[in-house]
């Protein structure tokens, strides 16, 4: 079983739309995590922080469940900008350090 | 601008062909690390470093070395490529856990 496992899509969204979908995580010790926008042949960039309460960036809000062990990102009002991968990120604590592993990505498509 | 580079963006190579990827980074950050990218396999460290002279082995080190002799310059080593390190690497420092990403480079090995 992955680490990190990740619906790789892709969700194809009318614009307007809202759109959600999870992470699982199978480190029940895994302290952090994080969202990662990777639009095509490009780099990844950070979308967001998630926080144990939960929290909203404009149109994005992210989740964690520690209980179920799964994050999830949900879009409202879908653009066609959004269209994007996004990269579930977990980090753990090891002895060296923080380890970032991420998924392997859910490919959003909004379409007019 | 705050930002991480990578040279060369694209490379095609012989299998044996020593090459040396570079990254360099402005932003002071001690941390740095080689992450490849593969189609159904998300991305996977290579190497990290969290210091200068500090370096470490991530999940796929097989094939590639590093050195860290500047703050600044992380870059990779292959020494005697295979075609199945063919791939997208990206190279990357950080501050806390807030990765910042080079633009990549594509690697094809023949």
């Amino acid at each position: 079983r992955k680490e990190v496992e990740q619906d790789p899509g892709p969700f194809n969204v009318p614009e307007g739309a809202t759109v959600a979908f999870n992470c699982t995580y199978s480190n029940s010790a895994s302290q952090s995590f994080f969202w990662y926008r990777q639009d095509c042949r490009k780099e990844p960039k950070l979308l967001m922080s998630v926080y144990s309460s939960g929290n909203e960036d404009g149109r994005f809000t992210a989740q964690l469940n520690r209980a179920s062990q799964y994050i999830s990102l949900l879009i409202r009002d879908s653009k066609l900008s959004d269209s994007a991968t996004y990269l579930c990120v977990v980090s753990s604590i090891k002895a060296a350090g923080n380890k970032l592993t991420f998924g392997g990505g859910t490919r959003v498509l909004v379409k007019p | 601008e705050a930002q991480v580079t990578q040279n060369p963006r694209y490379l095609i190579t012989v299998t044996g062909k020593k090459l040396t990827v570079t990254c360099s980074q402005n932003m002071n950050h001690e941390y740095m690390s080689w992450y490849r990218q593969d189609p159904g396999l998300g991305l996977r460290q290579i190497y990290y470093s969290m210091n200068v002279e500090v370096t470490d082995k991530g999940d796929v080190p097989e094939g590639y070395k590093v050195s860290r002799k500047e703050k600044r310059n992380f870059p990779l080593i292959l020494e005697s490529p295979s075609p199945n390190q063919t791939s997208l690497y990206f190279c990357a420092s950080s501050v806390e856990e807030t990765q910042y990403f080079g633009p990549g480079t594509r690697l094809l090995v023949l």
